[in-house]
């Protein structure tokens, strides 16, 4: 079984500033790793997602994060945000090893508004 | 079809009654997936069809809910006896076998007990 935590449900930031918002996963197996965005009153979009090979990843809008497996995290990374990424943040991992359901685990979500 | 689409995208019934809600998955895509999302907070996986079968059915969250597909297509998720707390979003997702990183989710049904 899986987990995934998001600590910050809510994370307002500066137009133009860097942002992080924190994930951290347990899991007793091996794991793909997903950050999905979801807009106001959409459904929900890929941002970007870690299979295997290198750990930083790159995804849509500028944005990446970075697979750490020592600290279970894959923290989301934005260095400079703006209006638009105003929106709700979903981490999220599915086991890797091909004999489980597949099925996504999500964490709580961080709400990102970005302040003009 | 080119994405996954869900019917309605709202609903709005009165507590006791039944709903039924309807997912299309993208052609092809052998497993569907039922998730819901309450007000400000997170995805809680309901149930995955593989095929038609269902292995696993652990997020159902009571005897009210049931789900079935029929072969690799269309998927309908029924509450019956809908109470307050039923009020969700519900979200499908699907993607292909093996491909345990591809999924596609739809837009959801808005689903309002009152």
């Amino acid at each position: 079984a899986q987990s995934v935590t998001q600590l910050d449900s809510q994370v307002p930031v500066f137009e133009e500033a860097p942002v992080e918002l924190r994930c951290n996963y347990s899991s007793s197996v091996s794991v793909y790793l997903f950050w999905y965005v979801q807009y106001p009153n959409q459904g929900l979009q890929l941002l970007l997602k870690y299979l295997s090979g290198s750990t930083l990843v790159k995804g849509i809008n500028g944005f990446e994060a970075e697979f750490n497996k020592s600290q279970t995290s894959f923290h989301l990374r934005k260095p400079s945000v703006h209006i638009s990424d105003t929106a709700e943040y979903f981490c999220a991992v599915s086991d890797s090893t091909g004999f489980g359901n597949e099925k996504l685990t999500f964490g709580t979500g961080t709400r990102l508004t970005i302040i003009p | 079809g080119a994405g996954v689409s869900q019917s309605p995208s709202n609903k709005v019934t009165e507590k006791g009654k039944d709903v039924e809600l309807r997912c299309d998955p993208i052609s092809g895509h052998t497993a569907l997936y039922w998730y819901r999302q309450r007000l400000g907070q997170g995805l809680e996986f309901l149930i995955y069809f593989q095929g038609n079968s269902a292995p696993d059915k652990s997020g159902l969250p009571s005897d009210r809910f049931s789900a079935e597909r029929t072969g690799e297509s269309v998927s309908t998720l029924t509450i019956q006896r809908t109470q307050q707390e039923d009020s969700a979003v519900y979200l499908c997702a699907s993607r292909l076998k093996g491909q345990n990183y591809g999924y596609t989710f739809g837009s959801g049904t808005r689903l309002t007990v009152v």
